[in-house]
């Protein structure tokens, strides 16, 4: 099993500052299998990235993902007043599909 | 565009089965390289996958819950059942279902999720 390990847990920033998420997986995962969500209180996850760094239809162009192997990162690059929520990373390749225990952003 | 809609109890007794409906539209479940997946997430807590079923009735199952979990597909009334046994307290959390399409060689992804259930175990 992969197990997913993120940080920070929480992540204090004020809008328009840069935020950079980390995503360090115990074994190598392939680059596709990789996906980064946004969740907010009280709503389902919403799929940012996947395959490691391509965009989901409708997500706006401040957020990037990137990395291989073992280490991936989210980063958004100005941060608008609706990107505090909480952000998992997840690995879809092969049973069992496991998550990062999440990085809380919230305003400064 | 694709759907999916969580349904079942809302409060269920310890040791009794769980049992938990996902509609599904946008897609046919006997579709290839469909799956559908169910997720639980705990009250503050983070996402947990439980289980999976493939377009040719294939499953998956969480480690942690084989023995107690069993996923179903009904093509021709477009849902996906789960069912738990011997609930808990601690399997009280919002429940997802989610669609997943492969293509050929490439892995999908879990996109799109559905609004969730919130299951609470308490006698």
């Amino acid at each position: 099993e992969i197990v997913l390990t993120q940080s920070p847990g929480t992540l204090s920033l004020s809008p328009g500052e840069r935020a950079t998420l980390s995503c360090r997986a115990s074994l190598s995962v392939s680059s596709y299998d990789l996906a980064w969500y946004q969740q907010k209180v009280g709503q389902a996850p919403r799929l940012l990235i996947y395959g490691a760094s391509s965009r989901a239809t409708g997500i706006p162009d401040r957020f990037r993902g990137s990395g291989s192997g073992t280490d991936f990162t989210l980063t958004i690059s100005s941060l608008e007043p609706e990107d505090f929520a909480v952000y998992y990373c997840q690995h879809y390749g092969s049973s069992p599909y496991t998550f990062g225990q999440g990085t809380k952003l919230e305003i400064k | 565009q694709i759907t999916l809609k969580e349904s079942g109890p809302t409060l269920v007794k310890p040791k009794q089965t769980l049992t938990l409906t996902c509609i599904v539209s946008g897609f046919s479940l006997s579709t290839k390289g469909v799956s559908v997946g169910w997720f639980r997430q705990p009250p503050g807590k983070a996402l947990e996958w439980l289980a999976l079923i493939f377009w040719n009735d294939d499953q998956r199952y969480s480690p942690s819950l084989r023995t107690r979990a069993s996923i179903t597909k009904d093509t021709s009334k477009n849902q996906v059942v789960l069912t738990m046994t011997n609930m808990d307290p601690v399997d009280t959390g919002t429940y997802y279902c989610v669609h997943k399409l492969d293509f050929g060689v490439v892995v999908g992804w879990f996109h799109p999720w559905g609004q969730g259930i919130l299951v609470t175990v308490s006698s």
